[in-house]
């Protein structure tokens, strides 16, 4: 079936400590996104693609990294730097490169904790 | 830079009634999307509406927008016990950045 693979879909992490967050989609879509949702709240975009190498920052990219080397694949990385990382992170694509012209397929998410 | 804005933040309901919730957004806008988060989850599409459009269905769905009053809403009829989840909407001019929903409970 088509659709977007987040994983893990639990993750901990020690303080100083880079994780990476995969998201794989087999819809052909160019665009792809990352958000971050906290508790009660609606979502952060962090960075977003529209194309293959290329990436865009979002609202809150500070401490985080991406890649699209692949067009299946937008990998997101949280690194230490990232001062409160404990979050829901969703990863989304769309078929149109151009932000909101289309709608959005969401993965089903990965939770990370720092302890 | 987020615009869409939700409202209630949180509805209760008994199943079988409506549920409606709006959305308010800033600028000007080509398309409104609605969206539904089951806890926990990812979020999942429910319907686009274009700015040339005033309303539209979806099985028990029913979306309209009022480009005059930059404001949508979303009605949910006979509502069941399944529909509890957050409910968010999210424009083209503010590049798909969501607010923070409007949390429905429909108790059986």
């Amino acid at each position: 079936d088509g659709g977007i693979t987040q994983s893990p879909k639990y993750l901990f992490r020690k303080e100083g400590q880079n994780v990476t967050l995969s998201c794989e989609q087999n819809l052909n879509h160019d665009a792809m996104y990352w958000y971050r949702q906290d508790p009660g709240q609606g979502l952060r975009l962090i960075y977003y693609s529209q194309i293959v190498n290329d990436f865009q920052k979002g609202d809150i990219a500070e401490g985080y990294s991406v890649s699209r080397e692949k067009k299946e694949s937008f990998p997101l990385t949280v690194t230490s730097a990232q001062k409160n990382p404990t979050a829901f992170y969703l990863c989304a694509s769309s078929p149109f490169p151009g932000l909101g012209t289309g709608e959005l397929f969401f993965g089903e998410g990965s939770r990370l904790t720092v302890l | 830079s987020q615009q869409g804005e939700e409202d209630p933040q949180a509805l209760s309901i008994q199943e079988g009634e409506n549920a409606t919730m709006n959305c308010s957004y800033k600028t000007s806008i080509n398309n409104l999307q609605w969206y539904r988060q089951n806890s926990g989850r990812g979020l999942v599409h429910l319907i686009l509406i274009r700015s040339n459009e005033r309303e539209k269905h979806s099985g028990r769905l029913r979306v309209t927008l009022d480009t005059s009053k930059k404001s949508s809403s979303l009605l949910i009829t006979a509502s069941r016990a399944a529909d509890t989840a957050s409910y968010f909407c999210a424009t083209d001019a503010d590049d798909m950045r969501f607010g923070a929903g409007t949390r429905l409970t429909v108790k059986p």
